[in-house]
Order: structure tokens, then C-alpha cells, then sequence
């Protein structure tokens, strides 16, 4: 199975600082990774799909890049309403689809 | 709109099974993948399976596969995942789910309770 790593697992940010956290995976996925928002309470939301991809609605201070292993979501200023946890996913191998740890943004 | 409602919270005892549905409505049931994720309490969310609810073919992951079934009445476009022999550890929120890799589409119930307690 891919295993999918997030850095770091927690950060705490200032209303408009630039806020960068990063997903690894095991193996080789290409561009088959997904980021989710999730606030408590809620189900996961998609934010970027196919790694760079904003999904519609979304806004567009948050971003995606990466292709291979090594993938980040950037959120270009920050505010108080992306309070959450964001998860990757990758989709490469299917299944099992796996999600990475999580990191929670405060 | 896409929406997929899930049944209502439920708590079950150790070794007991529970079934949890999830009802599509706002596209062609029959098209895509519906998925089954848990998240337990405090917990990254953990992929369990998937059932083509065209062809009704299901795959699992190797961790839930001898305890757990997935299935579909496309007449009722409902999803139905049961969990067997229950543990605490089985505790979580469980989530219905459909998208197409690498594409916009990808919708979420909104999660359905599991307590499992004595």
C-alpha cells in the first residue's frame, strides 16, 4: 500500500500569513492526489484535485503543486475561517485509496 | 445537486453487526464508485471499501475485508455497508462517498455515528 505522509501535523498562523504544509508519498503517484478540507463536525471537502486543480467554489488563495512524490497546499493568506484539518489522498492505486495523518491549521 | 444522506446514528455492543445506508439523489446512481471511509475519534479517515454500484463489483481493504460488505439497490439508488463483529475499536464516524479520480467530482454524506459499547 502507498503511504501517504503529512508535514507537520499541526501549525498555528496569523489572520493573513502564508501558510504551506506538505504531503509525501511512498511510491511514485504521479498527479493522482487530492487535498480535503475538514472542519470539526463536517465531512472532508475537496480543495484540489489532480494536484493543482482548484475545485469550483473554492478560493483562490488556496493552491496545490507537486507531481511524482512530493506535493504542497499553499493557502496565500490565511483566514480564520481555514481553521481545519487538511488531508491528501492519493488515488493512484486503487484500491486501497489512503489518506494521509492530517495537518491541523490553527 | 449531488447529495448523498446517510442513516441515522446508531450504538451496537461488542460482536453485534451494524448496517448504515447511503442514499444518492442528483445524478445516475449507476455511473461511479460509491466509497466507505471511517474516521474514529481524533483519527486520520481510513478507506474501507468501494462497490461499482453499476455492476455491483466490490473491492475492500485488507483490513476490513473478512468483516465487511457493501452492497446496493439501484432502484432506491441506496448504498448499504455492514460491519460485523463489532469492537470499540469500530468506534467512529463512517462516511458514504463518490468520485471520479482526478477529477471535480467527488461528493460526501454527511456521516453517520457508530458507538460500539457494552
Amino acid at each position: 500500500d502507498i503511504q501517504m505522509t503529512q508535514s507537520p501535523s499541526s501549525l498555528s498562523a496569523s489572520v493573513g500569513d502564508r501558510v504551506t504544509m506538505t504531503c509525501r508519498a511512498s511510491q511514485s503517484i504521479s498527479t493522482y492526489l487530492n487535498w480535503y478540507q475538514q472542519r470539526p463536525g463536517e465531512a472532508p471537502k475537496l480543495l484540489i484535485y489532480a494536484a493543482v486543480h482548484l475545485q469550483s467554489g473554492v478560493p483562490s488563495r488556496f493552491s496545490g503543486t507537486g507531481s511524482g512524490t512530493d506535493f504542497t497546499l499553499t493557502i496565500s493568506s490565511l483566514q480564520p475561517e481555514d481553521s481545519a484539518t487538511y488531508y491528501c489522498q492519493q488515488s493512484y492505486t486503487n484500491p486501497p485509496l489512503t489518506f494521509g495523518g492530517g495537518t491541523r491549521v490553527e | 445537486q449531488v447529495q448523498l444522506v446517510q442513516s441515522g446514528a446508531e450504538v451496537q455492543k461488542p460482536g453485534a453487526s451494524v448496517k448504515l445506508s447511503c442514499k444518492a439523489s442528483g445524478y445516475k446512481f449507476t455511473s461511479y464508485h460509491m466509497h466507505w471511509v471511517r474516521q474514529a475519534p481524533g483519527q486520520r479517515l481510513e478507506w474501507m471499501g468501494w462497490i461499482h454500484t453499476g455492476s455491483g463489483n466490490t473491492r475492500f481493504s485488507q483490513k476490513f475485508q473478512d468483516r465487511v460488505t457493501i452492497t446496493r439497490d439501484t432502484s432506491a439508488s441506496t448504498t448499504y455497508m455492514q460491519l460485523s463483529s463489532l469492537r470499540s475499536e469500530d468506534t467512529a464516524v463512517y462516511y458514504c462517498y463518490t468520485a471520479v479520480a482526478a477529477t471535480p467530482f467527488d461528493h460526501w454524506g454527511q456521516g453517520t455515528l457508530v458507538t460500539v459499547s457494552s
